[in-house]
């Protein structure tokens, strides 16, 4: 257990309407990640934080921001949910540059 | 640029029965580290296993085993005997040392199906 939990862990929203994902972790890792996983994609890296308030993009960032005040907590905003955000999204982090252990996962529907 | 291929994208078996998952990877550098990770029913990604590049050495874990082969860039993972609660889907991953080095590159997936 990696001792990672995110929040809500449900969310259903409407098309237009900002939605703040949380990611929290208890054992002060320094790498945190957000994925979203969506059918015949596999999962892909949305941005990812070396730090705090050290961030930067991952494959798909279009239309998503993160912050991360502190160690434990990564958020990922959506400023204006689109359809096409509709997915599963994963935080993970990892003790250094290896093994990514992940959150157990937040779904997203956007009407 | 890197990339993995799940070639299989379900794979039903009886149970009991061994069966193979196939994972082929391209890679620029020569230093990297290769993964497997679960997804059963319930969503959640299980982490099983993480190689080497500069070791081929194969490993077992019980029913589990992997079999890396850096001359055909493959790394295959095979169930022994396999139960209903292997039932998944089963990713693999690369991600490289050097450079962008927080990336890790997931394969599309192989879904397994265990029947009783």
């Amino acid at each position: 257990d990696a001792g990672i939990t995110q929040s809500p862990r449900h969310k259903v929203t409407e098309t237009g309407t900002p939605v703040t994902l949380r990611c929290h972790q208890t054992e002060n890792h320094r790498y945190m990640y957000w994925y979203r996983q969506d059918p015949g994609h596999g999962l892909r890296l949305i941005h990812y934080s070396y730090g705090v308030k050290d961030t930067d993009k991952g494959e798909v960032s279009d239309g998503y921001s993160v912050s991360r005040s502190k160690t434990e907590d990564f958020l990922l905003t959506l400023e204006s949910a689109t359809s096409s955000q509709t997915s599963v999204y994963f935080c993970a982090i990892s003790t250094g540059l290896e093994t990514q252990y992940f959150g157990p996962g937040t779904r997203l529907l956007v009407l | 640029a890197q990339k993995v291929t799940q070639a299989q994208t379900e794979i039903s078996v009886v149970e009991k029965e061994d069966v193979t998952l196939d994972c082929v990877y391209e890679t620029r550098d020569t230093t990297y580290y290769l993964f497997w990770y679960k997804q059963p029913p319930s969503g959640e990604l299980v982490f099983l296993i993480r190689r080497n590049s500069f070791d081929e050495q194969n490993e077992i874990s019980g029913r589990y085993s992997w079999n890396f082969q850096k001359s055909t860039s493959s790394f295959n993972f095979t169930i022994t005997a396999s139960q209903v609660v292997d039932s998944a889907v089963y990713f693999c991953a690369l991600k490289n040392s050097g450079g962008s080095n927080y990336k890790l590159t997931f394969g599309k997936g192989t879904l397994l199906t265990v029947n009783p």
